[in-house]
């Protein structure tokens, strides 16, 4: 079945940039009615969603983080990625990849913890 | 954006047993177009990424167990264990994808055993 595996630094400094990579395995990326999915869990704090990439190649973001974040894909190597810039202690937090299906996300990497520290 | 309020905070409930976690949306998710409810419910046990149970407020995903069941309409919804399972031990989310692409999510209800 789908599986998807989140990767990248896990230590940032602050002011630096954030960038994770989501390895999907174990089927497509293709379909329309796919978002694939960047969701945070700070410490303490509640879910966030980041952002989605559709297949099309549009992008969303959550407006909280639009100026810093951007999502791209590489859908030959069924992949997609996040970068964050200028980031800062409050981007500390458990990052995760996810498929969003009918808008729910019903498939979740296992998460990765990135913490911003000098 | 939609702010989304769970309750309780947490709850213990004995093995069995009936558990009740509330969720209330800031604004209805229901669509007047296709009246559906935009709303997912998700268990999260330890040391595991969030895994979705329900959505369109009632549906069970494939493969969840029957004990699960979600309910409610517009603002207000509930997510109900009929049978609580050691394995329920687990913070529970609501979310809300009505104001999608902007996908917000409750506090957590952090459900134990008594």
């Amino acid at each position: 079945q789908l599986q998807l595996q989140e990767s990248g630094s896990g230590l940032v400094k602050p002011s630096q940039t954030l960038s994770l990579t989501c390895v999907v395995s174990g089927g497509s990326m293709s379909g329309n009615n796919y978002a694939w999915s960047w969701i945070r869990h700070p410490p303490g704090k509640d879910l966030e969603w980041i952002g989605n990439i559709y297949r099309s190649g549009g992008t969303y973001y959550n407006p909280s983080l639009k100026n810093r974040v951007t999502i791209s894909a590489d859908w030959s190597n069924y992949q997609f990625s996040l970068r964050l810039t200028s980031v800062t202690a409050a981007d500390t937090a458990v990052y995760y990849c996810a498929r969003a299906r009918d808008m729910a996300f019903d498939i979740w990497g296992q998460g990765t913890m990135v913490t911003v520290s000098s | 954006d939609i702010v989304m309020t769970q309750s309780p905070d947490s709850l213990a409930v004995s093995l069995g047993e009936r558990a009740t976690i509330n969720c209330k949306s800031s604004q209805s998710v229901l669509s007047s177009s296709n009246n559906r409810n935009y709303l997912a419910w998700y268990r999260q046990q330890p040391g595991q990424p969030p895994k979705l149970l329900i959505y369109w407020a009632s549906t069970r995903e494939s493969g969840v167990p029957d004990r699960f069941s979600g309910s409610g309409s517009g603002t207000d919804f509930t997510l109900t264990i009929s049978s609580l399972q050691a394995e329920d031990v687990a913070v529970y989310y609501c979310q809300q994808y009505y104001s999608t692409p902007l996908y917000t999510f409750g506090q957590g209800t952090k459900l134990e055993i008594k």
